[in-house]
Parts: structure tokens; C-alpha cells; sequence
């Protein structure tokens, strides 16, 4: 058990929807990253937080959102979803903003029909 | 951008022999770090590397880091079933911004 959480587990839903994913970091890290792997593929960094603030983005869709509350836990937003966004989405949290491992969460994995 | 290459893709062993993935770049890497993804499962750390020509080891696995900073290399002894999974190495882009930028991994297989 990493100590990352991650709700839900499993989300099936259709085209053209949105749904909202949630991590709650390790108690004490400040940052949360956010990962997409594709089948066998590897992990496509999304966008990182910071005690709140966003401080890296990688290669996200502007459909795709995210934000870090007062509490440290973020959300991942995806909208207007495409058959190709299904996938399994990770978060990871770490204590600092730059260095240090990565605790990953189980992730959800997101079925669009 | 920065780009983190690994060979190989797949390597299929037999139980006992020995097993290294290896990763590159074009440019020279900030620090090394190693994960280990078990089917269905999610990545897991193993190790940071931060040093050029560093060595550590972790019981049968050793971790390198080229003289350059350029290249790593993890290497498996004698694998076992349990050694299943894929290997993805990583390095943050950027220096200041905190992309960790991963490989996409070396799957490795064990037939017992």
C-alpha cells in the first residue's frame, strides 16, 4: 500500500461525457502528479501540482483539467471524452516539487464506450 | 523535447538467466530513477541514481549510471517468476519544472 489514494477504481461511461478523477496524496507530500498509460504503452506524464499550485505540464489535452484543493487532494477533469481516452490514469505524490520517488496510487481505469 | 529511450521493448528469459534493460538520452540526464511495474499493477520505486558512474546494487539487481549521465542500465541476476513486469526508467525534464519524464519501459518475462 503506497498510501495514495485514488477514486474510483473503475469508471465506464460514454462518449462525449465528463468525468471528474480523484488522488489523495500520501499524508505529508505536497505534490501530485498525474500519469496516462495506455494500453501496453507507457506513462504519459499529464500535469503535476505543488502545495496547490500547478508546477509542470506535460502533454495534456485541453479537454483534460486538473487541481490541487487547500486539503492537498486533486482531481482530474476530462471532458468531452473520445473512445481514445480510455486508459489507466494514475496519480503519484511526493514529498518535494522537484526530485525524490514518486508513490503511486493503483489508478483508475476509465473505459469511454 | 527530452526524450528517454529503453531497449529493449520485450525480453523473454528462461528462470536463472540474466536480464538488463537499458536506457538513453540524447542529452544529459538530471538524476536517474527506476521503477518496476508487476502486471495489473501500479509502478513501484526502486532506486535514484544521481551520480555519474554510479553503481548501487539491491540483492540479485544493479543499477548504473553512465559516465556521461547520458545512459543507465539495470541488470538482473539469475531472474526468478517474481522478476515479472515492466521496468521503466525516468528522469525530470526540465530541471526546475518537475516533469518525470519516463521510458516506455522493457517488459520482461520469465518462462520457469
Amino acid at each position: 500500500d503506497s498510501g495514495v489514494t485514488q477514486t474510483p477504481k473503475h469508471l465506464i461511461t460514454a462518449t462525449g461525457q465528463r468525468v471528474t478523477l480523484r488522488c489523495s496524496p500520501r499524508s505529508g507530500d505536497l505534490s501530485v502528479y498525474w500519469y496516462q498509460q495506455s494500453l501496453d504503452q507507457g506513462l504519459q506524464f499529464l500535469i503535476q501540482y505543488y502545495n496547490g499550485e500547478e508546477r509542470a505540464k506535460g502533454n495534456i489535452l485541453e479537454r483534460f483539467s486538473a487541481q490541487q484543493f487547500p486539503d492537498l487532494h486533486s482531481e482530474l477533469n476530462l471532458s468531452s471524452l473520445e473512445l481514445g481516452d480510455s486508459a489507466l490514469y494514475f496519480c503519484a505524490s511526493s514529498v518535494r516539487g522537484l526530485g525524490g520517488e514518486l508513490f503511486f496510487g493503483e489508478g483508475s481505469r476509465l473505459t469511454v464506450l | 523535447g527530452q526524450q528517454v529511450m529503453q531497449i529493449p521493448q520485450y525480453q523473454h528469459v528462461q528462470e536463472g538467466e540474466d536480464f538488463t534493460t537499458y536506457c538513453n538520452s540524447s542529452t544529459t540526464l538530471s538524476n536517474i530513477q527506476w521503477y518496476k511495474q508487476r502486471p495489473g499493477g501500479h509502478p513501484v520505486f526502486l532506486i535514484q541514481l544521481v551520480k555519474s558512474g554510479e553503481v548501487k546494487k539491491q540483492k540479485r539487481l544493479t543499477f548504473q549510471f553512465g559516465e556521461a549521465k547520458k545512459n543507465s542500465s539495470l541488470h538482473i541476476t539469475a531472474t526468478q517468476t517474481t522478476d515479472v513486469g515492466t521496468y521503466f526508467c525516468a528522469d525530470y525534464y526540465g530541471g526546475s519544472q518537475g516533469n518525470l519524464i519516463f521510458g516506455k519501459g522493457t517488459k520482461l518475462s520469465v518462462k520457469p
